[in-house]
C-alpha cells in the first residue's frame, strides 16, 4: 500500500524564496496534518485539514505560511518569504474517516528536510 | 493543555535484552495512546496502539501498557535487535480531538 508521499524529500534554497512542500495524503484518508520538526520544539502540528477544509490553522507561525488542500488526494504548504529560522523537516501525515467517537491512527510521510540559507 | 513526559530521553541495551520506555500524562479525558518509532531520515512510523477501555496490547516483540488511574503508559520492546535502534515517540489523544500532544522522544541504541 502506498504511504503519504510528500516531496520535494530535500530542499535548499536562499532566504527571500518561496518554497511550496507537497504531500499526497493515503486514499480514502480524510484528514490531512502538516507538522513541523526541529530539535528545539520537536514536533509542531501546524495545520489540520478535514475533508479538504482548514479546521485549525492556529500552529501557522507567521502569515508568510499558508496551506492549500484543492482537493481529496493532494495538498501544498507554502512559505513566502523563507527565512533561516524556518529550517526544519515538515511531515504530512494523514488519517482515516472517524468510527464512532474512536481515534484514527495519523500516518506520517517521510517529511521534506528544508534548509533555507 | 495536556503534557505529555516521556522518560529516558536515551536508552542503551544490549541485543537480546529487554527495553522500557514510560510516559506519564496530565490529561484524564486522553483516550487514545499511539506509539511511533522514527528511524534516521524517515517520518514517524506508528508501531503500536492503545486505547483507554484496554489495559495491556502486545503485538509479537512490542507491548503496550496502560494505566489510566496513575495516568501512565508504557512502551515494552523484548528481544531487542539492531534494528529497533530508533527515536521512539509516546502521543496521547482526547475523545473527538485530533490533536495528538507528542513527548520529547526516547533515542534508544541497541548494541550488538
Amino acid at each position: 500500500d502506498a504511504g503519504v508521499i510528500q516531496s520535494p524529500r530535500h530542499e535548499v534554497t536562499e532566504m527571500g524564496q518561496e518554497v511550496t512542500l507537497r504531500c499526497k495524503p493515503i486514499s480514502g484518508h480524510n484528514s490531512l496534518f502538516w507538522y513541523r520538526q526541529t530539535m528545539m520544539r520537536g514536533l509542531e502540528l501546524l495545520i489540520y485539514f478535514n475533508n479538504n477544509v482548514p479546521i485549525d490553522d492556529s500552529g501557522m507561525p507567521e502569515d508568510r505560511f499558508s496551506a492549500k488542500m484543492p482537493n481529496a488526494s493532494f495538498s501544498t504548504l507554502k512559505i513566502q518569504p523563507s527565512e533561516p529560522r524556518d529550517s526544519a523537516v515538515y511531515f504530512c501525515a494523514s488519517s482515516p474517516p472517524r468510527v464512532g467517537r474512536d481515534n484514527q491512527p495519523q500516518h506520517f510521510g517521510d517529511g521534506t528536510r528544508l534548509s533555507i540559507l | 493543555g495536556e503534557n505529555v513526559e516521556q522518560h529516558p530521553s536515551t536508552l542503551s541495551v544490549q541485543e537480546g535484552d529487554s527495553a522500557v520506555i514510560k510516559c506519564t500524562y496530565s490529561d484524564s479525558a486522553s483516550n487514545y495512546f499511539p506509539w511511533y518509532k522514527q528511524e534516521l531520515g524517515k517520518g514517524p512510523q506508528l508501531i503500536i496502539d492503545i486505547r483507554s477501555n484496554v489495559g495491556e496490547k502486545k503485538d509479537q516483540r512490542i507491548a503496550v501498557t496502560l494505566n489510566k488511574t496513575a495516568k501512565h503508559f508504557s512502551l515494552h520492546i523484548t528481544e531487542t535487535q539492531p534494528e529497533d535502534s530508533a527515536v521512539y515517540f509516546c502521543a496521547t489523544q482526547g475523545a473527538g480531538s485530533y490533536q495528538l500532544t507528542f513527548g520529547k522522544g526516547t533515542k534508544l541504541s541497541v548494541i550488538p
